[in-house]
């Protein structure tokens, strides 16, 4: 399974955006780059995922390097609920057996 | 659609108890796992199946037995708890592309 390293911790003022990366630099062809994130207590949420290209949805966007070596999930307007845990996953599919690593705490600041 | 259910939401457990934690899907979905997760850790996979009738061991399967019976339902039994099986319990449920996450099961075995 590829390996992946996030910042444990993360600030952003509320409004602003946030910028979470995550360096996957042993990704292998067929994995696809997933985002989830788990607020306090709560299971993990799905958020995108994507394989070499952009991603865009309503919740958030997700810039993959040409290499795929790293990604950056944005949430664009941060709020306080978006305050949680977010783990970034390379895995071929939801089938695969990924295991989450200890992600990054993102915390939205008044 | 409910989604993934677990219930119960809480439980408190004596060393040596045994004890079924249960976890239901109505989205359909073949795949489904269970995970577990300490304080300030990730998700670690305990097992999963991939269908009706299979089912296969996670990262940490020891003092935890599975059962796929149904689609729909997929038990997790603590044989003798632990107090080290102390932990917030999460099931999911996939399809092709997404993991949902149902709400825990918090345990505490004294």
């Amino acid at each position: 399974d590829a390996k992946t390293t996030q910042p444990p911790s993360m600030d952003c003022a509320e409004g602003r955006a946030a910028n979470l990366p995550c360096n996957h630099s042993t990704i292998s062809g067929n994995e696809y780059v997933y985002w989830y994130r788990q607020i306090h207590s709560q299971g993990p949420q799905y958020i995108i995922h994507g394989l070499k290209n952009n991603e865009t949805n309503e919740m958030a966007s997700l810039i993959i390097t040409e290499d795929r070596k790293s990604s950056t999930l944005i949430l664009p307007h941060a709020t306080l609920r978006d305050t949680a845990v977010y783990y970034c996953l390379p895995r071929e599919t939801s089938y695969d057996k990924v295991i989450f690593g200890p992600g990054t705490s993102l915390s939205v600041i008044p | 659609n409910a989604g993934v259910t677990q219930t119960p939401k809480f439980q408190v457990l004596k060393t040596g108890q045994s004890m079924t934690l249960q976890c239901a899907q109505d989205m359909n979905h073949e795949y489904m796992s269970w995970y577990r997760q300490d304080p300030g850790m990730g998700l670690r996979l305990i097992h999963y199946s991939v269908g009706a009738g299979i089912t296969d061991q996670g990262e940490v399967p020891n003092g935890y037995n599975v059962s796929r019976s149904t689609t729909e339902d997929f038990p997790l039994r603590l044989l003798s708890a632990a107090p080290s099986q102390t932990s917030v319990y999460f099931c999911a449920s996939s399809s092709l592309n997404e993991q949902f996450f149902g709400p825990g099961t918090r345990l505490t075995v004294l």
